[in-house]
C-alpha cells in the first residue's frame, strides 16, 4: 500500500532559522497530499495541502511544493518561532484504500 | 459549527475493564475515521465506517476491538478487556462524503491509560 516517510526528529531550532521537514511517499497514481499539526494536548489541524504535481499548498507562512519527480512534500518556513513548537505530519490520501496514510511524524521545538 | 468532538478527553481504566470512546462528527459528515497514536508514534488507521457500516476495518486489531457507527448517536470506539499496551492516542475524523476532496476534520482525541 501507499506510504509516507519523513525525516525523523526531533528537530530543534533557534527563533528566526529556516527550517525545513522532509517528506517523501510512495503511492500508485496521484495521490493528495496534506501536511498536519499538532499542539500539545490537541489533536491535528490541517496546515496545509496540494491536490496535484507542482501544486504549492502554503498557510501561515509554511509552504510545500508537490513534487512528482522526487514523491516530496518537503515542509518550508522561512523564520520560524517558538509558537511553531509541535509535531507535524505528513500524510497522502490514498485512492484505492480511501483512508489517510500518515507519516510518523517529526517533532519541532523551537527555542527563544 | 461545532468540530468533531470526542469525549472523554482523558480515561483511566484498570486492566480487564471495557474502554468506550465516542465521537461526534461534524455537522453533515457522514463518514468516521478512528486512529490510534501510541506514545512517540505516528498515527495508524483503525477503521473507517459510515452511517450503519463498517466499510475498512483493516487496522482494526482482530480481539476486544470493535466499532460502530448508529444511524443515531456517536460513532463508538469499544475496546473489551484493556491490556496496558492500549494505553495510547485515540482520534476521530470525519468527512462529508467518501471521496474526500476536502480534508479530515480531526478531533481533539481521547486519551487512554490502562493501569
Amino acid at each position: 500500500g501507499d506510504s509516507v516517510t519523513q525525516m525523523e526528529g526531533p528537530v530543534t531550532l533557534s527563533e528566526e532559522a529556516f527550517l525545513t521537514i522532509n517528506c517523501t511517499y510512495t503511492a500508485t497514481g496521484y495521490p493528495s497530499l496534506f501536511w498536519y499539526v499538532q499542539y500539545p494536548g490537541e489533536g491535528l489541524q490541517l496546515l496545509l495541502k496540494a491536490t496535484k504535481a507542482d501544486d504549492k499548498g502554503s498557510n501561515k507562512g509554511f509552504e510545500a511544493t508537490y513534487r512528482k519527480e522526487t514523491t516530496s512534500f518537503h515542509l518550508e518556513k522561512g523564520s520560524v518561532q517558538v509558537s511553531d513548537s509541535a509535531v507535524y505530519f505528513c500524510a497522502l490520501f490514498d485512492q484505492g484504500a480511501q483512508k489517510l496514510v500518515f507519516g510518523q511524524g517529526t517533532r519541532l521545538t523551537i527555542n527563544p | 459549527n461545532a468540530g468533531v468532538m470526542q469525549n472523554p478527553r482523558h480515561l483511566v481504566r484498570r486492566r480487564g475493564q471495557e474502554a468506550r470512546l465516542r465521537c461526534s462528527p461534524m455537522k453533515g459528515h457522514s463518514h468516521v475515521y478512528w486512529y490510534r497514536q501510541l506514545p512517540e508514534e505516528g498515527l495508524k488507521f483503525m477503521v473507517y465506517l459510515q452511517k450503519e457500516n463498517i466499510i475498512d476495518e483493516s487496522g482494526m486489531p482482530k480481539e476486544r476491538f470493535s466499532a460502530e457507527f448508529p444511524k443515531e448517536g456517536p460513532s463508538i470506539l469499544r475496546i473489551q478487556q484493556v491490556v496496558r499496551g492500549d494505553s495510547a492516542a485515540y482520534f476521530c475524523a470525519s468527512s462529508p462524503d467518501r471521496a474526500i476532496t476536502s480534508p479530515l476534520h480531526f478531533g481533539n482525541g481521547t486519551r487512554l491509560t490502562v493501569t
